[in-house]
């Protein structure tokens, strides 16, 4: 079975740092491409950024770009997002997302809240 | 960037009403759009793939249509377990724009 298993969010003060996890399970992680998503408080959602399964192709949102960076262990089937000079419009459930070729996102995690307030 | 335009933001219909919406982009995506339903408190769910493919374990009340720019969501006899949020998504480049939503509410 598929799992996505997100963790790491919390709250945070304004400019400060966070590190998002994903741990995933169930299929062949390194074979996939990965993303992530979010959703602030009673929004719609936001693709954040992606990664390739090599890591060698890597894209960022706008809002994000500079700040955020994805990174993954296939080794560990983990995903990551490193997230710095967290900004109070950075408040949102952040979500790992699995893209299937020709499909898009297929298998989602359950989500980590991010609260970046003072 | 391309840009996705939900219609219409919110819908009110009955059990068993026959429900379609819309979503159009910026510009040409050919057929790389999705279709996701979330509920409250809940990570999105695949419905649609390639603007008409029906993912795996999704009800055939679901379908999709259309390609180029403009593209609909039906649900042909509406079950109380669909009203939900919709969401529409590209995915023709890498910034993978999700349209803002269509929230079905009950009549």
């Amino acid at each position: 079975e598929v799992q996505l298993v997100e963790s790491g969010g919390g709250l945070v003060q304004p400019g400060g740092s966070l590190r998002l996890s994903c741990a995933a399970s169930g299929f062949t992680f390194s074979s996939y491409e990965m993303n992530w998503v979010r959703q602030a408080p009673g929004k719609g959602l936001e693709w954040v950024s992606y990664i390739s399964g090599t890591s060698r192709t890597i894209y960022y949102s706008d809002s994000v770009k500079g700040r955020f960076t994805i990174s993954r262990d296939n080794a560990k089937n983990s995903l990551y997002l490193q997230m710095n000079s967290l900004r109070a419009e950075d408040t949102a459930v952040y979500y790992c997302a699995r893209d299937r070729d020709g499909v898009t996102f297929d298998f989602w995690g359950q989500g980590t809240l991010v609260t970046v307030s003072s | 960037d391309i840009q996705m335009t939900q219609s219409p933001s919110t819908l009110s219909a009955s059990v068993g009403d026959r429900v379609t919406i819309t979503c159009r982009a910026s510009q040409s995506i050919s057929s790389w759009l999705a279709w996701y339903q979330q509920k409250p408190g809940k990570a999105p769910n695949l419905l649609i793939y390639k603007a008409s493919s029906l993912e795996s374990g999704v009800p055939s009340r679901f379908s999709g249509s259309g390609s180029g720019t403009e593209f609909t969501l039906t649900i042909s006899s509406l079950q109380p377990d669909d009203f939900a949020t919709y969401y529409c998504q590209q995915y023709n480049t890498y910034s993978r724009a999700f349209g803002q939503g269509t929230k079905v509410e009950i009549k």
